[in-house]
C-alpha cells in the first residue's frame, strides 16, 4: 500500500495563477481532509469529505475548492493564488472520524 | 468554541531526560484525544490515542492519560532519545463536526 500520496512536492506560483494539488489514498478510507500548515503553526482544516460526492468546509476554505468524485481522490483547487496561500498543504484520510488520520508527505507551495 | 492549548516550545532536552508536554482542551462532550508527531520534512503520524476517561494511550515509550476532570492529555516519556526530536501535536476530536482540532505543536530537540 502506498498510503496517501500527494503531488507535486513543491510548487512556485505567481499571484493570480491557478493550480490543483492532487491527493490519492489506496486504503479505501471514507474520510479525507485538506490542511494547511503555516510556519510555526498548527494545522488548519481547509475542506473535508466524508465520502464520494460529499464535501464540506473547514476553518479556512476561502480561496480553495475541492471535489470528491471517487473514494480514492480528493484534489484541492486554488484559484487566483495569493501570497497568503504560501504554506505547506497536507492531505489526510481516515476510515471513520474517530480513527487515526493518515497523512501524505505534503506539498510546499510558494506564491510570489 | 472547542480549542486546545499546548505547552509552548521549543523544548530542548538532553538524551535520557524526562519529557512532559502539557495539553489541555475545551470541548463539548467527551472527545477522543490524540497525539500526533511530525518528524522533519514529513507529514504527521499518529503517536497514541485515548477514547474515554482514564484511558491511557502508549506507544514508543510515550504515554498520555485522558483526564476528564482536568480536561488534559499530557504527553510523557521517561527517557528521551535523539530520534524523538520532532514536533508534537495534541489533537482532540471535535465530535459535533467530524473534525480533529490540532494544537499549535511543541517542537522538541534532544541533544546527545
Amino acid at each position: 500500500n502506498a498510503g496517501v500520496t500527494q503531488t507535486p512536492k513543491f510548487r512556485i506560483l505567481k499571484i493570480g495563477q491557478s493550480m490543483t494539488l492532487q491527493c490519492t489514498q489506496d486504503m479505501n478510507h471514507n474520510y479525507m481532509y485538506w490542511y494547511r500548515q503555516d510556519p510555526g503553526m498548527g494545522l488548519k482544516l481547509i475542506y473535508y469529505s466524508v465520502g464520494a460526492g460529499i464535501t464540506d468546509k473547514g476553518e479556512v476554505p476561502n480561496g480553495y475548492n475541492v471535489s470528491r468524485s471517487t473514494t480514492e481522490d480528493f484534489p484541492l483547487r486554488l484559484e487566483l493564488a495569493a501570497p497568503s496561500q504560501t504554506s505547506v498543504y497536507f492531505c489526510a484520510s481516515s476510515w471513520e472520524r474517530e480513527y487515526e488520520q493518515f497523512f501524505g508527505p505534503g506539498t510546499r507551495l510558494t506564491v510570489l | 468554541g472547542d480549542s486546545v492549548t499546548q505547552m509552548e516550545g521549543p523544548v530542548t532536552l538532553s538524551e535520557e531526560a524526562c519529557l512532559t508536554i502539557n495539553c489541555t482542551y475545551t470541548a463539548t462532550g467527551y472527545p477522543s484525544l490524540f497525539w500526533y508527531v511530525q518528524y522533519p520534512g514529513e507529514g504527521l503520524q499518529l503517536l497514541l490515542k485515548a477514547t474515554k476517561a482514564d484511558d491511557k494511550g502508549s506507544n514508543k515509550g510515550f504515554e498520555a492519560t485522558y483526564r476528564k476532570e482536568t480536561t488534559s492529555f499530557h504527553l510523557e516519556k521517561g527517557s528521551v532519545q535523539v530520534s524523538d526530536s520532532a514536533v508534537y501535536f495534541c489533537a482532540p476530536m471535535k465530535t459535533s463536526y467530524d473534525k480533529v482540532i490540532f494544537g499549535p505543536g511543541t517542537s522538541l530537540s534532544v541533544i546527545p
